[in-house]
């Protein structure tokens, strides 16, 4: 099985700050990672697919890189919607499963 | 645009089966070349694959739990539906449905039903 490790768990910032959220494969996964974002209460809503690719809607502040076993998600100018948690999901077994990350939680400082 | 519910018991019994339906709106399930499927997290955890099917009706289970999931599609009520047997505390969670790219993700997802396994 492939496990996701996301770094840190959880982060403090202000409105305005930059952000960065790690996801580390235990495996060569290419690019076939997506990021999600959860409020509490509601289900997780797709941000970016295929490392990097916005889904539709998604204020470009969000940003996504990597490929291998390691990938970033880069939220910049913070805003008091964006205090959210944060799942990566990798999708390289896909049908035969998917994994998503612990989550990283993004609180306000 | 495609809209998912979930439906089914918010409370279950140890031992017993839990038995969810996912009914889908704004896309038929058996004409799509998507693939459906459920998705939980406990309370204050994070979130676990259950199974998918596709739209012919293959499906791919969990292997955690592949002994006791089944996942199955009414096509003529465009739902489908989750079994899961031998229920014990640890099922206890938020049920998702989701519907899938063939590339793994999903933009789709039901508002999610608590499931709560007590006696």
């Amino acid at each position: 099985d492939i496990q996701m490790t996301q770094s840190p768990s959880s982060v403090s910032a202000s409105v305005g700050d930059r952000v960065t959220i790690t996801c580390r494969a235990s495996q060569d996964i290419s690019t076939w990672l997506a990021w999600y974002q959860q409020k509490p209460g509601k289900a997780p809503k797709l941000l970016i697919y295929e490392v990097s690719n916005l889904q539709s809607g998604v204020p470009s502040r969000f940003s996504g890189s990597g490929a291998g076993t390691d990938f970033t998600l880069t939220i910049s100018n913070l805003q008091p919607e964006d205090f959210a948690t944060y799942y990566c999901q990798q999708a390289n077994s896909f049908p035969r499963g998917i994994t998503f990350g612990q989550g990283t939680r993004l609180e306000i400082k | 645009q495609v809209q998912l519910q979930e439906s089914g018991p918010g409370l279950v019994k140890p031992s017993e089966a839990l038995s969810l339906t996912c009914s889908v709106s704004g896309v038929s399930i058996s004409r799509s070349h998507y693939y459906w499927g459920w998705i939980r997290q406990a309370p204050g955890k994070g979130l676990d694959w259950i199974g998918f099917i596709y739209y012919s009706g293959s499906t791919y289970y969990n292997p955690s739990l592949n002994s006791r999931v089944t996942i199955s599609v009414d096509t003529s009520k465009n739902q489908f539906s989750l079994n899961l047997t031998a229920v014990t505390a640890a099922d206890t969670a938020v049920y998702y449905c989701a519907r899938l790219l063939s590339s793994g993700y999903s933009a789709s997802w039901g508002q999610g039903t608590l499931v709560i396994v007590s006696s």
